[in-house]
């Protein structure tokens, strides 16, 4: 049962240039989404969220678009940098902040 | 202010053993979760405590239990360890269990079972 779904395990960009890291969903009883940032030996962070009232949320260099009807969201980072490269989980909630994730995209970003 | 921190940071243990995992919650949150990530895997919610009662379960066996104490710094315990438990465990505290409550991830234990 994937509730969250990450279809692109690794995405290489150059940096200076704009990733994109995308999310796909099942049906979700809570619209509400978050991202988080995960590096190696280090437990994932936080890095921003969004619910169904917006379509849009952005925090500095960080965009999250949120497509109700394609069941899809997206993590636009712009302008990349090579301190970006981690992996990146999508994440919803099952019931309150018990959330389910995704299985997470590796981002290299090339000096 | 505190982080999470998570006890031993790697562990070796032998399959049928059994294994506790600790953690300190972030000074102020009285909510911990468990979560188990595979290799290649997104982190899966085992449980989660709040206020020193489990408040809501995953989709693992009764050999996966914890606790939460007074001071809301919780164990993880798992009993006949199996080659599948080989993972890294990692412990969340927030400030509630409201699904606009962030988690605040430790760095987790390395758990390898031969």
């Amino acid at each position: 049962d994937q509730q969250v779904k990450q279809n692109s395990p690794s995405l290489s960009v150059q940096e200076g240039r704009i990733s994109i890291l995308n999310c796909d969903y099942t049906n979700s009883m809570f619209d509400y989404f978050l991202w988080y940032k995960k590096y190696p030996a280090e437990g994932p962070t936080f890095l921003i969220s969004i619910s169904s009232i917006k379509d849009k949320n952005e925090d500095g260099r960080f965009t999250v678009f949120l497509n109700k009807s394609a069941k899809h969201l997206s993590l636009h980072i712009v302008p990349s940098q090579p301190g970006d490269s981690a992996v990146y989980f999508c994440a919803k909630p099952v019931t309150g902040n018990q959330f389910y994730f995704g299985t997470g995209t590796s981002l290299t970003v090339i000096p | 202010e505190t982080g999470v921190t998570q006890s031993p940071t790697h562990l070796i243990k032998t399959r049928g053993q059994q294994v506790t995992l600790r953690c300190s919650s972030q000074s102020g949150h009285n909510t911990v979760s468990w979560y188990q990530q595979a290799l290649g895997q997104g982190p899966q919610f085992i449980f989660q405590y709040y206020r020193e009662e489990e408040n809501g379960r995953g989709n693992f066996p009764p050999r996966f239990s914890g606790l939460q104490f007074p001071n809301y710094s919780s164990e993880l315990n798992v009993n006949a360890l199996e080659l599948d438990d080989s993972a890294l465990y990692l412990c969340a505290s927030s400030s509630g269990t409201s699904y606009n409550s962030p988690l605040h991830f430790g760095n987790g234990t390395r758990l390898t079972v031969t």
